[in-house]
């Protein structure tokens, strides 16, 4: 049972235009969500993250949003830029001591068209 | 910052015979390392968990004797594919995470192919 779904396998979105990516989470032991960043045959890139007590976290072009209630979250690209297109990870890990092994979902390739 | 290297990038082995992959955290020191797995068009699969100093601990279906992991210091861990088969080729990847921090940062991944 995957605990981490990422519904849209992939997304096409304009250059210039805001890139949303969703995520949802069905254990409600997790409390510290993150999004990576991947191209092929490379290890992910950490993007940004968001701890549960929070709703949101800015970081430059990239905003996580987290809706603790419906267990959800998206990530916002603005602007998108050609070099954004890659496949994108939504990572959730528990808490407690030592509970930092991350559950990932299945990613969606975002696509950025020029 | 948080720099994790992976060596090699890529690696082609013969069936029996076994392979090592490094795995080091550059800029700081790594309580704690992870190994994933990736195989085509799928998520990473988390492996097994390193402490340094400690045996590793393996999820569920991963063979320990199979999959040797050292992990000797706070920036160096090791993961030895014992007599590899071609189904053992695939992409490994190790993260790192910093002392009290949340976030694992990723190295850029081994290709393995077992012919």
């Amino acid at each position: 049972d995957q605990q981490v779904k990422q519904n849209s396998p992939s997304l096409s979105v304009q250059e210039g235009r805001i890139s949303i990516l969703n995520c949802d989470y069905t254990n409600s032991m997790f409390d510290y969500f993150l999004w990576y960043k991947k191209y092929p045959a490379e290890g992910p890139t950490f993007l940004i993250s968001i701890s549960s007590i929070k709703d949101k976290n800015e970081d430059g072009r990239f905003t996580v949003f987290l809706n603790k209630s419906a267990k959800h979250l998206s990530l916002h690209i603005v602007p998108s830029q050609p070099g954004d297109s890659a496949v994108y990870f939504c990572a959730a890990s528990g808490s407690g001591a030592g509970s930092y092994q991350l559950t990932f979902g299945k990613g969606t390739k975002l696509s950025v068209i020029p | 910052g948080a720099v994790v290297s992976q060596h090699p990038s890529r690696v082609i082995c013969k069936s029996g015979t076994s392979v090592k992959i490094e795995c080091r955290s550059l800029d700081f020191q790594a309580t704690t390392m992870f190994w994933y797995r990736q195989f085509p068009k799928q998520s990473l699969m988390l492996m097994a968990t390193s402490n340094e100093g400690s045996k590793a601990t393996y999820e569920q279906g991963v063979e320990k004797d199979k999959f040797l992991i050292n992990h000797a210091s706070l920036t160096l861990s090791t993961l030895t594919v014992t007599s590899a088969h071609p189904e053992d080729s695939s992409f490994y990847i190790c993260s790192a995470m910093n002392r009290g921090r949340e976030t694992q940062y990723f190295g850029p991944g081994t290709r393995l192919l077992v012919l």
